[in-house]
């Protein structure tokens, strides 16, 4: 079974400064990892997924997250947070192919970003 | 142009009614996926269709079901309403079966039953 865990219900940061949103993850076989962001009353948003290659993924409005595959970690960052980052983000993971009959997006909880200026 | 759109956008009933919600993409997308968020913002696969074939059911009751008139649609169908059905449902499409395709979601339909 595929699972995500996002630790944080929560993530404050201030304007400017960077942010990290964590995400740990497990799978049988090779991961495949997304992140989206939901902002209010509205639907989710792919922001990045990694496949393979380098461990450093760079997505939408500058956000990158980093694979780490000794952690079974894939941390969303951004170097310098805006006002209007603030919305919830999901982790998400599907299983390789060689893990049969999962083929959706398995979620995490989510973490509420909350920048302040 | 919504990629994903999903009808009604809200959608207040009373327990016992049966309703449905309806989902088309113009993506040009073989897969589309029936999600559940609860009042906790916890996300979960309900279906998944892959060209109006049913690859993915979860456990959900039976009241709940999915209908794929042709790969661009996928609706939901729920009989007997119950108050635990409250949540935002979510329609999403991706391209063929590759686990590594991200998915497209609706705005989403928040279900209130009184």
């Amino acid at each position: 079974a595929q699972s995500v865990a996002q630790p944080e219900d929560q993530v404050n940061v201030a304007e400017g400064n960077p942010l990290t949103v964590k995400c740990t993850y497990s799978v049988s076989g090779n991961p495949y990892l997304f992140w989206y962001v939901q902002y209010p009353n509205r639907g989710l948003q792919f922001l990045l997924k990694y496949i393979t290659g380098d461990n450093l993924v760079k997505g939408s409005y500058g956000f990158e997250a980093e694979f780490n595959k000794s952690q079974t970690s894939f941390h969303l960052k951004k170097p310098s947070a805006l006002v209007s980052d603030s919305a919830l983000y999901f982790c998400a993971v599907r299983a390789s192919p060689g893990d049969t009959g999962r083929r959706a997006l398995t979620f995490g909880s989510g973490t509420r970003l909350q920048v302040q200026p | 142009d919504t990629a994903v759109s999903q009808t009604p956008k809200y959608l207040v009933t009373q327990m016992g009614n049966d309703k449905s919600i309806k989902c088309e993409q113009n993506l040009g997308h073989d897969t589309m996926y029936w999600y559940k968020q609860d009042s906790k913002k916890f996300l979960k696969i309900m279906f998944s269709y892959n060209n109006k074939e049913l690859i993915i059911n979860e456990t959900v009751p039976n009241r709940f079901s999915p209908k794929s008139p042709d790969k661009a649609h996928l609706n939901l169908h729920i009989n007997s309403l119950e108050l635990g059905d409250s949540a935002v449902y979510f329609c999403a499409s991706s391209r063929g079966r590759e686990v590594f395709t991200e998915a497209f979601f609706g705005q989403g339909t928040r279900l209130t039953v009184v």
